[in-house]
C-alpha cells in the first residue's frame, strides 16, 4: 500500500536546541498532518496543510512549533526551541483529498527524546 | 471539544474468539467514524471507516454505527494473533481533523 517514509526514527536533542521531523508523504497526496502520541496512548492532533498553508491546528501546535514543504520536498515540523514536554513519538500523515472521508496513511514515526 | 472515549482499555481473547472494542465520541455534528490499528513500533493504519448508522462488514470485521447514542463499535470475528495491537476509533465533523479516541489494546492468546 501507499508508504509514508519519516526520517530520523530517532532523536535525542538536549532541551533549548531545534530538531526538525522529516517527512516524505505518499507521492500523489496533498494533505499533510502531524499527530503526537505519548508512550502508546492516544494520537493527539497537532495540524494539517494545503497547498502551503496550515487548514488548521490544535492547542498542542504551540508558537515554538512550525510547518512548511518548501518546493514538493520533505513535509517538515520543526521545533524551536525544544521542551521536556516535547518528548513523544511524532506521525506524519497523508491523504489524497482533505475531507474527513479520506483515509490517513500514517508513517511509522519518530520517537523524540528531549533531554 | 470532541472528546472520544474508548472501552475496554485492554482486552485479551483467546484465537478464534470474538473481540468488541466500543467508542462513545461526543460532538453530535460527528459525520466520519473510522478505526485504525497500530502495531508495535508502527503508526496506526486504517483497517475501515462507516459513516452511516447501522452495521458495515469487511471480513472478519464489521462496525457498528449508532449516531444518535453516540457510540461507534468494532468486532472482530475468530481473532488472529496477528491482531493483536492497538485499536483507535477515530470522528470527524465535517472538515479536516480527525479526533483519535484513548485506545484499547487487543491481545490475541494463541
Amino acid at each position: 500500500g501507499p508508504k509514508v517514509l519519516q526520517i530520523p526514527s530517532h532523536q535525542i536533542i538536549d532541551m533549548g536546541q531545534m530538531v526538525t521531523l522529516n517527512c516524505d508523504p505518499v507521492s500523489n497526496h496533498l494533505y499533510f498532518y502531524w499527530y503526537k502520541q505519548i508512550l502508546g496512548q492516544q494520537m493527539e492532533f497537532l495540524v494539517n496543510f494545503y497547498n502551503g498553508k496550515v487548514m488548521e491546528k490544535s492547542k498542542l501546535f504551540k508558537d515554538q512549533f512550525s510547518v512548511e514543504r518548501p518546493d514538493g520536498s520533505y513535509f517538515t515540523l520543526k521545533i524551536q526551541p525544544t521542551a521536556l514536554e516535547d518528548s513523544a513519538v511524532y506521525f506524519c500523515a497523508s491523504s489524497l483529498g482533505g475531507g474527513s472521508a479520506e483515509t490517513l496513511y500514517f508513517g511509522s514515526g519518530t520517537r523524540l527524546t528531549v533531554l | 471539544q470532541q472528546k472520544v472515549q474508548q472501552s475496554p482499555e485492554s482486552l485479551i481473547v483467546p484465537e478464534g474468539g470474538m473481540a468488541s472494542l466500543n467508542c462513545t465520541f461526543s460532538d453530535r455534528n460527528s459525520q466520519y467514524f473510522w478505526w485504525y490499528r497500530q502495531h508495535s513500533g508502527e503508526g496506526p493504519k486504517a483497517l475501515m471507516s462507516i459513516f452511516s448508522n447501522g452495521d458495515k462488514k469487511e471480513g472478519r470485521f464489521t462496525a457498528h454505527l449508532n449516531k444518535a447514542s453516540l457510540h461507534v463499535s468494532l468486532h472482530i470475528k475468530d481473532s488472529q494473533p496477528s491482531d493483536s495491537a492497538l485499536y483507535f476509533c477515530a470522528v470527524s465533523p465535517m472538515g479536516y481533523k480527525l479526533t483519535f479516541g484513548t485506545g484499547t489494546s487487543l491481545l490475541v492468546d494463541p
